[in-house]
């Protein structure tokens, strides 16, 4: 089974603090990437990554960053947090091999920013 | 530029009912399409996709969709709910046709689910 991890399933964090957010996959996927949810929005994409060392913006990335050293590893980054950035993180990986790139998601970060 | 829509932000079934959450695509080709669920506190967990290998697509839990080309919809259906079906679920496409990025997922806003007793 593909198994996602997340750092943490809750972090409570202060305004303009760095934080980061830790997505580990052990199934060797080299797609990667990086959601938040909120109530009434569904899933929007922040960041992606096809490769190591590679990154994507995805569909609000503003106030965010990535960091993909290694294959299983990706990171979301938020060097300054502010309050409209509390929300739930999904990470989620998949692999090209095979055709079909379904999506394996972590547990999710819920994230509050005081 | 692609899109999934979901009707409904909350369906309430009794128990033992059909549930039906409806997913509508727009799309000139067939896309890839996906429902997944989300029960509280946890990730996104596939229930089923579509390949089209088949219009009649059988997931996990005695979930079904079934992918209707003339009406770009992807209905999500269950002959009896169980109080356990009660969760989010989220219809989503590949971008993958659209000339887009490998396969990126396209959401629709998710339904809630709610099963009474």
């Amino acid at each position: 089974d593909v198994k996602v991890t997340q750092s943490s399933r809750y972090l409570v964090k202060r305004t303009g603090e760095k934080v980061f957010l830790e997505c580990v996959q052990d199934m060797d996927h080299e797609n990667m990437f990086w959601y938040r949810q909120d109530p009434g929005l569904g899933l929007r994409l922040i960041y992606f990554s096809y490769d190591v060392k590679m990154k994507e913006k995805g569909d609000i990335p503003e106030g965010y960053s990535v960091s993909r050293e290694k294959k299983e590893r990706f990171s979301l980054i938020l060097e300054s947090a502010s309050t409209n950035q509390t929300s739930m993180y999904l990470c989620a990986s998949s692999t090209r091999r095979g055709g079909l790139e379904t999506q394996y998601f972590g547990p999710g970060t819920r994230l509050l920013v005081l | 530029a692609q899109s999934v829509t979901q009707l409904g932000s909350h369906v309430s079934v009794s128990e033992g009912a059909l549930v039906l959450l409806r997913c509508n695509y727009s799309s000139s080709v067939p896309p890839y399409l996906f429902w997944y669920v989300q029960y509280p506190n946890q990730g996104l967990q596939l229930l089923l996709k579509y390949t089209s290998a088949a219009t009649l697509v059988k997931g996990i839990n005695g979930f079904e969709a079934e992918f209707k080309k003339s009406e770009t919809s992807f209905h999500l259906t269950k002959p009896s709910a169980h109080m356990s079906d009660a969760a989010e679920y989220f219809c989503a496409v590949s971008d993958r046709y659209y000339g887009g990025s490998q396969g990126n997922l396209i959401f629709g806003k998710g339904t809630k689910l709610s099963v009474k007793p």
